[in-house]
C-alpha cells in the first residue's frame, strides 16, 4: 500500500511564487521524507522529517507533518524556473523503515 | 563518491531478448533498491536487499524477472523475457543503516530507460 499521496498532480505558478505541495499517508510513519526528481533524472532527497517533529526547514523549504490527520505538506518560497521538477513524499512505517513513495506532483515555475 | 551507478543507460531490445541491468551502489551502504517508474503506475519498489540478501521482493511483477546481489558493490536485475510492458526506467537506490533504523535517505542512480519493441 501506498504511504504518500501527494495532492495536487500538478502544479503551475510564476516564479517568486510560494509551491505548496500536500501529501497524505495512510498508517502510522516513522518518518516522511521529500524528494524532488528533474526531468529523465533519478530522485534526489530533499529533507526528512521524523513522526515526533511538526515542522522542519532546509534553505526554501519548509515541511510539516500533522500525524492526527495523516498528512504533510511541503512548501517551497519565492520560486524559481529551476525548482520545474516532479515532487514526492515517501512515508517509513513498520521496524525496516523502508519509505512508499507517492505518484508525484508535477510542478511547473514560469520565469 | 560517485553516488550510484546505473548501466546501460539506454537500452533498447526485441520482445523475447533477455535484459539485463546493472547497479554499483554507494560505498559502505548495506542497503540497496530496484524500482520500475511508469506514467501509469508510478514508482514501484520491485525489490530490495540488505547485506545482499535480498528481503523483500514482493515488487518484482513475475517469474521473468530476477535480481542478484553476488557482493556489496554490485547487482543486476535482469528480464528474461523481455516484454513491451517492460517498458520504463529502472532506478537502482542505495541506503545505509543510521543507528537503530535499518534504512533511511535513499540515494538514486540516474536510472535504465528501458524499450520493449
Amino acid at each position: 500500500s501506498q504511504q504518500g499521496e501527494e495532492d495536487p498532480q500538478a502544479l503551475s505558478i510564476q516564479e517568486g511564487e510560494n509551491a505548496t505541495m500536500n501529501c497524505s499517508y495512510k498508517t502510522s510513519i516513522n518518518n516522511l521524507q521529500w524528494y524532488r526528481q528533474n526531468s529523465g533524472r533519478g530522485l534526489v532527497h530533499l529533507i526528512l522529517i521524523r513522526s515526533n517533529e511538526r515542522e522542519k526547514h532546509s534553505g526554501r523549504l519548509r515541511v510539516t507533518l500533522d500525524t492526527s490527520k495523516k498528512s504533510s505538506s511541503l512548501l517551497i518560497t519565492a520560486s524559481r524556473a529551476a525548482d520545474t521538477a516532479s515532487y514526492f513524499c515517501a512515508g517509513a512505517s513498520g521496524g525496516s523503515y523502508i519509505p512508499t513513495f507517492g505518484r508525484g506532483t508535477s510542478l511547473i515555475v514560469h520565469p | 563518491d560517485a553516488g550510484v551507478i546505473q548501466s546501460p543507460r539506454h537500452e533498447v531490445t526485441e520482445m523475447g531478448q533477455e535484459v539485463t541491468l546493472r547497479c554499483k551502489p554507494i560505498s559502505g551502504h548495506d542497503y540497496l533498491f530496484w524500482y520500475r517508474q511508469t506514467m501509469m503506475r508510478g514508482l514501484e519498489l520491485l525489490i530490495y536487499f540488505n547485506n545482499n540478501v535480498p528481503i523483500d521482493d514482493s515488487g518484482m511483477p513475475e517469474d521473468r524477472f530476477s535480481a542478484k546481489m553476488p557482493n556489496a558493490s554490485f547487482s543486476t536485475l535482469k528480464i528474461q523475457p523481455s516484454e513491451p510492458r517492460d517498458s520504463a526506467v529502472y532506478f537502482c537506490a542505495s541506503s545505509s543503516t543510521v543507528g537503530f533504523r535499518s534504512a533511511d535517505t535513499q540515494y538514486f542512480g540516474p536510472g535504465t530507460r528501458l524499450t520493449v519493441l
